[in-house]
């Protein structure tokens, strides 16, 4: 089945710098890549989404890229702000959604 | 309208109790999802299911199961609680095998004493 790996597991940026979240899949057959915030005790909640025929999609300033061949995709944070701080699961779907372990990111003032 | 919603919100119950746990949503999604949260955040799953097929997670022991009277709902049951069960245990639902975004309901806190 799928493995999901994501790192770093805790990451902390000064408020204005760039933060960066990387994981990797093992099933080539996933084609769904979902991004996920959770606030503390709040339920996760989709910030965005690649699917498997994109290398790279931006929305404001969050930007996921994905490379197919390495198994490999990314979730970039730019201009960081202290409301971006929260625990950020990467996902890949094929028949399920199977999550990694989650990055806590801390903005620092 | 709230698309994903369970209940209770919190649960307290002592071990070796047996235990539901209900979702539903009004998506319209015929793909429902079991997750267990523990204290460390990690996000497991422990059953897919849609009209056609039930996946397990194998690593789950056999005292949870899932009941769907209908599409829209995937209730969870678990018999005989153990401390170690202890978790925030979310709902969650989407389209099929489509490439679509997953909603979560707000989530169950369970306590086991």
């Amino acid at each position: 089945g799928e493995n999901v790996e994501q790192h770093p597991s805790t990451l902390s940026v000064q408020e204005g710098d760039s933060a960066v979240i990387k994981c990797t899949y093992s099933d080539s057959a996933s084609n769904y890549f979902p991004w996920y915030k959770q606030e503390l005790g709040k339920r996760p909640q989709l910030i965005i989404d690649i699917r498997s025929n994109v290398g790279e999609k931006k929305d404001q300033r969050i930007a996921v890229t994905l490379n197919k061949t390495a198994k490999h995709f990314s979730l970039h944070i730019t201009e960081t702000q202290p409301e971006d701080s929260a625990v950020y699961f990467c996902a890949a779907k094929d028949d399920k959604i199977i999550f990694g372990k989650g990055t806590r990111l801390h903005i620092l003032p | 309208d709230t698309a994903v919603s369970q209940t209770p919100k919190y649960l307290v119950t002592q071990m070796g109790n047996d235990k539901s746990i209900k979702c539903e949503q009004n998506l319209g999604h015929d793909t429902m999802y079991w997750y267990k949260q523990d204290s460390k955040k990690f996000l497991k799953i422990m059953f897919s299911y849609n009209n056609k097929e039930l996946i397990i997670n194998e690593t789950v022991p056999n005292r949870f199961s899932p009941k769907s009277p209908d599409k829209a709902h995937l209730n969870l049951h678990i018999n005989s609680l153990e401390l170690g069960d202890s978790a925030v245990y979310f709902c969650a639902s989407s389209h099929g095998t489509q490439g679509t975004e997953a909603f979560f309901g707000q989530g169950t806190r369970l306590t086991v004493v």
